[in-house]
């Protein structure tokens, strides 16, 4: 049973280029949250998605979008990079109602430069 | 809301002696709280959970962690540490929302434990 799947795992980027991060949530799992965790820091919830819909959103700016596809996996896209957007993005799946059982890919490492 | 308090950045210990990693918490309604481990660029492994029903949780590897309501703590514990559980560890909080079903993840800063021979 493959677990959740993040791709890439790591990624350079130039300040104010765009960055898509995608992810494949564990079978039988409905619902992905994406996490950014800078170094030293504990993760930092960007948002999560159902149905195909942002359901939740944490302390992050507009320049971090997502979407969701029917087949229940997920894009986290970022515009125009920051320094600062450097950190490891974590993706986690769960089944909505079912709130306890998240999880977590081995995520994606961006690095702004 | 919710918040995670992990009290020391780093802890150090022996091989074989007792791991103690504090976390308190902040809930506005009846948490569900987590422990998860992230080795060097790896992604969050989890230990264990506390769901609301025994307070005394047993995971993965020989750790535990006791939920203390009245002390709004987990602390998260394990008798004997061994060399692989130098790791970062992390607390967090979750809360069901009533209305809608969802829930998210608020984690600690962490702790990095230290294990010397």
């Amino acid at each position: 049973d493959a677990g959740v799947t993040q791709s890439p795992t790591h990624l350079i980027k130039t300040r104010g280029q765009q960055v898509t991060l995608r992810c494949s949530p564990k079978s039988g799992h409905d619902t992905v949250s994406w996490y950014q965790q800078a170094l030293g820091q504990g993760p930092q919830f960007i948002f999560q998605y159902y149905e195909e819909e942002e359901r939740q959103r944490g302390n992050f700016p507009d320049r971090f979008s997502g979407h969701q596809f029917p087949n229940y996996s997920s894009e986290l896209n970022v515009n125009a990079l920051l320094l600062g957007d450097s950190a490891l993005y974590l993706c986690a799946s769960s089944l909505q109602g079912k709130g306890v059982g998240y999880t977590f890919g081995s995520g994606t490492r961006l690095t702004v430069v | 809301a919710q918040s995670v308090t992990q009290l020391g950045s780093h802890v150090s210990v022996s091989e074989g002696a007792l791991v103690l990693l504090r976390c308190n918490y902040s809930s506005s309604v009846p948490p569900y709280l987590f422990w998860y481990v992230q080795y060097p660029n790896q992604g969050l492994q989890l230990l264990l959970k506390y769901t609301s029903a025994a307070t005394l949780v047993k995971g993965i590897n020989g750790f535990e962690a006791e939920f203390k309501k009245s002390e709004t703590s987990f602390h998260l514990t394990k008798p004997s540490a061994h060399m692989s559980d130098a790791a970062e560890y992390f607390c967090a909080v979750s809360a069901m929302y009533v209305d809608s079903g969802y829930s998210t993840l608020t984690f600690g800063k962490g702790t990095m434990l230290l294990v010397s021979p």
